[in-house]
């Protein structure tokens, strides 16, 4: 079993959708999450940082993470076609040795279409 | 914010040859990380830089294939010995102190 999972896709969704991006994960441990945003032929971009459970809001964008059930989300609201991208979980542990190193899922590849 | 530059951008080397990479952080940074992300993949974390000492490396990858440097909080090499063409792939510095951020990567090819 992979430490973190998510599902690839590709997920195509009309403009104006809600999009719902999930990830879940296998050790208790991890305790920072984050999702990235990755254009083609582009590093990673950071849009959300959390680390407790419940929800994180960023204008369109909203992080859940519910620790006791393991599970992450990012929701979009109003997608746009610039937000057709590659969206990446990562989790991260508290500390340690693996102090900031960061687990990634597969990446979810999303299409928004006008 | 961290703003992180990686050189060169994009590189095509022959078979036996090694390049090194750049990564400089626009502030003083607690992590320095550097991935791997091959074709179509996610990303697979090569090691740990650390500030002053041996880097701490993943399983499946080696100093000797993959030697880093971390002078000081802002900049670190990683240099990508005897290449072969499975060594073709994005190869990413990441840097933060809590949040972490990424370069552009440097999209290497080996003929």
């Amino acid at each position: 079993q992979k430490e973190v999972e998510q599902d690839p896709g590709p997920l195509s969704v009309p403009e104006g959708a809600i999009v719902s991006l999930n990830c879940t994960y296998s050790n208790s441990a991890f305790q920072y999450f984050m999702w990235y945003r990755q254009y083609s032929r582009k590093g990673p971009e950071l849009l959300m940082y959390t680390y407790s459970s419940g929800n994180k809001e960023d204008g369109r964008f909203t992080a859940q993470v519910d620790k006791s059930s393991k599970y992450i989300s990012l929701f979009i609201r109003d997608s746009q076609p610039s937000d057709s991208a590659t969206y990446l979980c990562a989790i991260s542990n508290a500390g340690g040795t693996s102090y900031g190193k960061l687990t990634f899922g597969q990446g979810t590849i999303l299409t928004v279409h006008p | 914010s961290a703003v992180i530059s990686q050189k060169p951008s994009r590189d095509i080397c022959q078979r036996g040859t090694s390049l090194t990479i750049q990564c400089q952080v626009d502030s003083q940074v607690t992590m320095m990380f550097w991935y791997r992300q091959q074709p179509g993949q996610s990303l697979t974390l090569i090691a740990t830089a650390n500030q002053g000492s041996e880097a701490t490396y993943e399983s499946g990858f080696v100093i000797d294939k993959f030697p880093i440097s971390r002078p000081n909080l802002t900049f670190s090499t990683l240099t990508v010995s005897n290449m072969s063409p499975e060594d073709s792939s994005i190869y990413l510095c990441s840097a933060g102190s809590g949040e972490l951020f990424f370069g552009e990567g440097s999209r290497l090819t080996v003929l």
